[in-house]
């Protein structure tokens, strides 16, 4: 079975601070992303890549930015926390080509601002 | 703009009785669709897939429906059961995007009334 495995499943932290979501999974994926859930605006894509070293940006990018130094982890990085980013982040990856397995996800992180 | 559409964001159906969540899709380069089930605190769940080329898919009391003329697909739980309670997540995939493929609907939260 594939796994995804996102280091924290509750955080809390201050508005400023930096904040690091990490992200990792074992079956030799190339395609990583993060989403964020939150109710009423279903899953909404922050950033993905699609190769180490490589990054794109989803529908909401800002206040986000992205590391992926190895091809198993994917790390998610707000540069300064804001009330507004609290919400559960949801990391995920798939295999391409094979778009028919759609993607794995990891259990999620709640992260509150405050 | 949103290529995949859950109207309905809410669901509460007697257990035991037929749960039928809709979804509505508007790129027609869509050549798979998938569903997904989300609990609490926990990363969304595939749940059941059906290619383009079928217009029926069935896993035990899952099945989706596919109209491919009507740009609709519907995921049927026959019976519901408490257990199946969670937001429901469809999905639709467009091979010719690269890595970044699948598309979410907004979810609809589904409510089985024991």
């Amino acid at each position: 079975d594939v796994k995804v495995t996102q280091s924290s499943r509750y955080l809390v932290k201050r508005t400023g601070e930096k904040v690091f979501l990490e992200c990792v999974q074992d079956m030799d994926h190339e395609n990583m992303f993060w989403y964020r859930q939150d109710p009423g605006l279903g899953l909404r894509l922050i950033y993905f890549s699609y190769d180490v070293k490589m990054k794109e940006k989803g529908d909401i990018p800002e206040g986000y930015s992205v590391s992926r130094e190895k091809k198993e982890r994917f790390s998610l990085i707000l540069e300064s926390a804001s009330t507004n980013q609290t919400s559960m982040y949801l990391c995920a990856s798939s295999l391409y080509p094979g778009h028919d397995y759609g993607y794995t996800f990891g259990s999620g992180t709640r992260l509150t601002v405050v | 703009d949103q290529q995949v559409k859950q109207n309905s964001p809410s669901l509460s159906v007697q257990e035991g009785r037929i749960s039928i969540l809709n979804c509505d899709y508007t790129n027609s380069m869509f050549d798979y669709f998938l569903w997904y089930k989300k609990y609490p605190a926990e990363g969304p769940t595939f749940l059941i897939s059906i290619s383009s080329i079928k217009d029926k898919n069935e896993d035990g009391r899952f099945t989706v429906f596919l109209n491919k003329s009507a740009k609709h697909l519907s995921l049927h739980i026959v019976p519901s059961q408490p257990g199946d309670s969670a937001v429901y997540f469809c999905a639709a995939s467009d091979p010719q995007t690269g890595a970044n493929n699948l598309f979410f609907g907004t979810g609809t939260r589904l409510t089985v009334i024991p």
